[in-house]
């Protein structure tokens, strides 16, 4: 069964205060890696899909890395907007289901 | 575009009562997608039509769990016999078949409470 694991639970960040939020896999076939904004009573917000080991995506603040055992979402100089819960999700094996890890619930702090 | 769309947003039942929650995709999507979050987890999978055929569903999708979309094109999430443990938020997503991984679109989803 596919698990995806996302660390830490929770971060608190200063304004300006960059940092990392982990997300680690065991899938079979892997074939896209997903993350996801998801502001509180709101459905997820697509950020970007991965596809390979050595990708990157970047938007704004933020960029996206892949390995071939996990993924890294980089947050550089984070505003307090950028405080919600980030959730990573694979895609495996011949149909289109989607596992997603708990989250990570950032907060950024003016 | 209009996004995916959802009704209702919220939806307060007492238990045993069924419920019926609507899911509008994005238009051009084909592929269709249904999920439930509870508190501090994330989504899990119920149930993806292609078009109006469905062909994956989860075991999280017990009995009384029956979701349709008759003309591929809106769908429909029935819960019947309401329990206090479906009391979670209900998630719909769409997407366009075609590529190596269809990114899913969500919606606001229907935040159901069971009494």
């Amino acid at each position: 069964e596919d698990q995806v694991t996302q660390s830490p639970e929770a971060l608190r960040l200063q304004e300006g205060e960059s940092s990392s939020l982990n997300c680690s896999y065991t899938v079979s076939g892997l074939r896209g890696l997903f993350w996801y904004r998801q502001d509180p009573g709101k459905g997820p917000e697509f950020l970007f899909t991965l596809y390979s080991a050595g990708e990157e995506k970047e938007k704004e603040r933020l960029k996206a890395t892949l390995t071939k055992k996990e993924s890294f979402l980089h947050i550089t100089a984070p505003k307090p907007e950028d405080s919600a819960t980030y959730l990573c999700a694979s895609i495996s094996g011949g149909y289109q289901k989607v596992t997603f890890g708990i989250g990570t619930k950032l907060q950024v702090i003016p | 575009d209009t996004g995916v769309s959802q009704n209702p947003r919220h939806k307060i039942t007492k238990r045993g009562q069924n419920v019926t929650f609507r899911c509008d995709p994005i238009s051009e999507h084909n592929r269709l997608y249904w999920y439930r979050q509870t508190l501090g987890q994330g989504p899990e999978f119920l149930t993806y039509f292609q078009n109006e055929a469905q062909l994956e569903k989860s075991r999280l999708l017990s009995d009384r769990f029956s979701a349709e979309r008759p003309k591929g094109s809106f769908s429909t999430l029935e819960i019947q016999r309401t329990e206090q443990g479906d009391s979670a938020m209900y998630l719909c997503a769409s997407s366009v078949a075609g590529t190596v991984t269809d990114t899913q679109y969500f919606g606001p989803g229907t935040r159901l409470t069971v009494l």
